[in-house]
């Protein structure tokens, strides 16, 4: 039973263009979101978080929307550049305060 | 270094062997975790440690699955009588301390039984 769904397994989008990669999650108990970047044959690094007590974060290029009433959060990654394309991992955080769920990741390319 | 530190970062095995994957966390990070990622999957929490303590194990898939942290500092997670099913790559993260926030991961340990 999949709590976090990140239902695109793959997104391909131009450099200089928008890439935006979905969430879903199933668990009312969550309360704070993570977005992480992992390049291969390398750990996965943190790139942007949300509390459920807001609906949007922004850091540089990138900005993360939580939508709870639809239990959905997306990134958005404008301009997006080659050196973006990693695996791009949704997690969240409830119930406890150590135990992250992570979807099984988007594999973004970015074509130059 | 600064990072988290993992070890072997590549093993190969035979099923029903044993395997010790180490990890050592960020210098002052009290919280330690262990996760693994198998084929087409997500990471999968395996275990937490606050300091030399694990409040919460149940994450380890069988009680072939042991882990183990000393000073505060490095960790050890220990597989008994590998099976096939244990193929995944094991990743390690830490942060300064528990809750909302930021882990830091390893680049991980990646096990194959054969």
């Amino acid at each position: 039973d999949q709590q976090v769904k990140q239902n695109s397994p793959s997104l391909s989008v131009q450099e200089g263009r928008i890439s935006i990669l979905n969430c879903d999650y199933t668990n009312s108990m969550f309360d704070y979101f993570l977005w992480y970047k992992k390049y291969p044959a390398e750990g996965p690094t943190f790139l942007i978080s949300i509390s459920s007590i807001k609906d949007k974060n922004e850091d540089g290029r990138f900005t993360v929307f939580l939508n709870k009433s639809a239990k959905h959060l997306s990134l958005h990654i404008v301009p997006s550049q080659p050196g973006d394309s990693a695996v791009y991992f949704c997690a969240a955080l409830g119930g406890s305060n150590y135990k992250l769920t992570f979807g099984k990741g988007t594999l973004l390319t970015v074509n130059p | 270094g600064a990072g988290v530190s993992q070890s072997p970062s590549n093993k190969v095995t035979e099923k029903g062997k044993d395997v010790e994957l180490r990890c050592d966390p960020i210098s002052g990070h009290t919280a330690l975790y262990w996760y693994r990622q198998s084929l087409g999957q997500g990471l999968e929490f395996l275990i937490y440690f606050q300091g030399n303590s694990a409040p919460d194990k149940s994450g380890l898939p069988s009680d072939r699955f042991s882990a183990e942290r000393t000073g505060g500092s490095v960790s050890t997670l220990t597989i008994q009588r590998t099976q096939q099913e244990d193929s995944a790559v094991y990743l390690c993260a830490s942060s300064l301390m528990s809750g909302p926030g930021e882990l830091f991961f390893g680049e991980g340990s990646r096990l194959t039984v054969l």
